[in-house]
C-alpha cells in the first residue's frame, strides 16, 4: 500500500485566493482526519469523517474552511478566502478503528 | 477537557545516555495512549498504543509505560538515528480523534 496521499506537498499563494489541499486514504481505511500543525500549537484536529461522513468539524478555524470526502478514497480540504495565519503544515491521516492513525506526509501552505 | 502535556521541550543526549520522555494526561475515559514519532518534513509514525495503567509496549531501544495519569517513553542506549520530535496523543471515551501533545524534541549527538 502507498501510504496516505497528500498533494501538493508545498502550496505557496497569495492572500485571498482559494487553496484546495487533497488527500487519498488508505484503502478499507473507514475513518479520515484533517489536522494542522504549527510551532506555536501542535497537531490540531480540523475534522474528520467516519464512512464519508463528516462527524466533528468543531476544529474548523472559520467559515472559511470547508472539508468534503465525496468518496471512500478521496477528500479535500479548502480554504478561501486564505489569510497568512493559514500558513501550517496540513496533515491528512486515515483510520480502520486498529491500532493508530496513518498520516500522510502533509502539505506546506505559505499565504503571502 | 481533555489535555495532553509532553516534557521536557526538547532533550539533548550523547549516543548511549538513557532517559525518559514525560506525557501527562487528563482525559475522561481514556480509550487509548498513543506514541509517535515524526521526522523533519514528514508526517508522525506510529510506534504504540497503550490501553490500561500498568500495559508496557516495547519496540528496539524504546519502551512506553502507562499510568493512570501519565505515559513515559523510555530510550535505552540511544543512537542519533533515534533524533527526532516524539508526540504522545491520547483517545477520550466519546471522541474518535486524538488530542495530541506538542511533543518533545530528541537529539543524541554522537
Amino acid at each position: 500500500d502507498a501510504g496516505v496521499i497528500q498533494s501538493p506537498r508545498h502550496e505557496v499563494t497569495e492572500m485571498g485566493q482559494e487553496v484546495t489541499l487533497r488527500c487519498k486514504p488508505i484503502s478499507g481505511h473507514n475513518s479520515l482526519f484533517w489536522y494542522r500543525q504549527t510551532m506555536m500549537r501542535g497537531l490540531e484536529l480540523l475534522i474528520y469523517f467516519n464512512n464519508n461522513v463528516p462527524i466533528d468539524d468543531s476544529g474548523m478555524p472559520e467559515d472559511r474552511f470547508s472539508a468534503k470526502m465525496p468518496n471512500a478514497s478521496f477528500s479535500t480540504l479548502k480554504i478561501q478566502p486564505s489569510e497568512p495565519r493559514d500558513s501550517a503544515v496540513y496533515f491528512c491521516a486515515s483510520s480502520s478503528g486498529e491500532d493508530g492513525y496513518t498520516f500522510g506526509s502533509g502539505t506546506r501552505l505559505t499565504v503571502v | 477537557e481533555d489535555q495532553v502535556t509532553q516534557s521536557p521541550e526538547a532533550l539533548r543526549l550523547q549516543e548511549g545516555e538513557s532517559s525518559s520522555l514525560n506525557c501527562s494526561y487528563t482525559v475522561s475515559g481514556l480509550r487509548g495512549l498513543f506514541w509517535y514519532r515524526q521526522d523533519p518534513g514528514k508526517g508522525p509514525e506510529f510506534l504504540f498504543t497503550l490501553y490500561s495503567a500498568g500495559e508496557e509496549k516495547e519496540k528496539e531501544r524504546l519502551k512506553a509505560t502507562l499510568t493512570k495519569k501519565e505515559s513515559f517513553l523510555h530510550i535505552t542506549a540511544p543512537k542519533p538515528e533515534d533524533s527526532a520530535t516524539y508526540l504522545c496523543a491520547i483517545q477520550g471515551g466519546s471522541q474518535g480523534n486524538l488530542i495530541f501533545g506538542k511533543g518533545t524534541k530528541l537529539s543524541v549527538k554522537p
